[in-house]
């Protein structure tokens, strides 16, 4: 079946640094989705994504559609403590109701 | 802002036994879905509900499981004789209509926490 591999697993940085993570993916998508979790808390959506190539930004969050629709990069700018948590990518195929999501990409930030 | 609500927010089963976790999407949504996320992984595909019926499942989703939309604000999900690896967090989501469609993406809930012991 279609799977997203996300890394790094985990991050630990400093705040005020910038983070970047990225998924990719063997297969297609067509919708490329950026989440971010909070303990005991449902997925939150951050970005998402529609067009090959799109460059999207929210806040200090940038995230891209990569060119090939295979893989998708999130950046978050100057860390600040409420950033931490788990960010997941998600993609959806064509005609595909149901979201794949990535395996999770864990973010600390020390102060 | 509207939001999706699921209770309980934890639920404690015996092995066999079955459970229904309950769900209310937004309320002009018109699709419905739960997810899995097993302690420490992902957030897995379990199955998609539009129209009182199944849209889309996923192997997990077998005949263990069944789906329900009992009236016209609640979405249930029936697990028949739970397992050990039922244990997970169980999150609904919904949608004003289908994803594949280009619709805004769907709202998830905070999630039932589902431990069988």
């Amino acid at each position: 079946g279609q799977q997203l591999n996300q890394s790094p697993q985990s991050m630990f940085i400093q705040e005020g640094e910038d983070v970047s993570m990225n998924c990719t993916s063997s297969s297609i998508f067509n919708t490329w989705l950026w989440y971010k979790q909070d303990p005991g808390e449902g997925p939150v959506l951050l970005i998402a994504l529609y067009k090959a190539g799109e460059l999207t930004s929210n806040g200090r969050l940038t995230a891209q559609f990569g060119i090939t629709r295979k893989d998708s990069f999130l950046n978050i700018s100057a860390s600040i403590p409420s950033d931490v948590g788990i960010y997941f990518c998600a993609g959806r195929g064509q005609g595909a109701q149901k979201l794949v999501f990535g395996q999770g990409t864990r973010l600390t930030i020390n102060p | 802002e509207p939001e999706v609500t699921q209770t309980p927010s934890h639920q404690v089963t015996q092995m066999g036994q079955e459970v229904i976790l309950r769900c209310v999407p937004i309320s002009n949504h018109l699709y419905f879905y739960w997810y899995r996320q097993i302690l420490g992984q992902k957030v897995e595909f379990l199955v998609s509900f539009y129209n009182n019926e199944i849209s889309e499942k996923s192997e997990i989703f077998d005949d263990q499981f069944s789906v329900e939309r009992p009236d016209g604000s609640n979405f249930t999900l029936k697990i028949r004789s739970t397992k050990l690896e039922d244990s997970a967090m169980y999150f609904c989501a919904s949608t004003p209509i289908g994803l594949a469609w280009g619709a805004t993406e769907a709202f998830f809930g905070q999630g039932t926490r589902l431990t069988v012991v």
